[in-house]
């Protein structure tokens, strides 16, 4: 069982550069959703999505854009990489009727 | 804005010690959720409370909600250095799947 699989773990940018850091689930659960962690601050939510073709904002969404073009995957664009978004970045998913989110392993995102 | 406080922020004790983690909200919460978190992997779930007062225990672990579903409570009985993490607490107030986390509590248990 894959669960949810984010590419890649470590990620080093120039500012202005763009990236996508991938999310891929397997258990079929509707929910995904993006999240930063910076220290003393923990998780923020950036984007989310409640199926394919239905995206949201989360609390944190400037600088981030997101798609959703299958139940599978939602990927996290960075158009235009700043310092500020140096972060570490974890996708989580929800099945349907369940109050539990199912974390990836996280992507470490640098911005020089 | 909602907000989930977390207190202490860090936690250093030894093992043996009995220790607690609060999360308090002015918000109300249909559900709050605990989290562990270990150096280089995303949160694992502990516990979900769902009923205001609620205890769940999870072998030295006891989680309590709140009677008004504002705030919960983490309670470690005889902590051991397996214990060591950081604690989040979570949970969607507005029910909208817009979940918020708690700051965190990192604890650390000597041996």
């Amino acid at each position: 069982n894959a669960g949810v699989t984010q590419t890649p773990k470590f990620q080093v940018l120039k500012t202005g550069q763009s990236m996508t850091l991938q999310c891929a689930q397997d258990m079929n659960h509707e929910y995904m959703s993006w999240y930063r962690q910076d220290p003393g601050m923990g998780l923020r939510l950036i984007h989310y999505s409640v199926g394919a073709g239905i995206t949201d904002q989360g609390e944190v969404p400037n600088g981030y854009n997101v798609s959703r073009s299958t139940t599978e995957d939602f990927p996290l664009r960075l158009l235009s990489a700043a310092p500020s978004q140096t972060s570490v970045y974890f996708c989580a998913t929800q099945g349907s009727g369940a109050n539990v989110l199912t974390f990836g392993a996280g992507s470490r995102l640098t911005v020089l | 804005t909602q907000l989930l406080e977390q207190s202490p922020q860090f936690l250093s004790i030894q093992e043996g010690e009995n220790l607690t983690v609060y999360c308090n909200s002015s918000s109300v919460f249909s559900s709050l959720q605990w989290y562990r978190q270990e150096p280089g992997e995303g949160p694992v779930l502990l516990v979900t409370v769902v009923t205001g007062g609620e205890v769940k225990k999870l072998k030295r672990l006891t989680f309590q909600f709140g009677d008004a579903r504002k705030d919960s409570s983490l309670h470690i009985t005889a902590a051991q250095p397996g214990d060591t993490g950081l604690y989040l607490c979570a949970g969607d107030a507005s029910g909208t799947y817009k979940y918020i986390f708690g700051t965190g509590t990192r604890l650390k248990v000597l041996a």
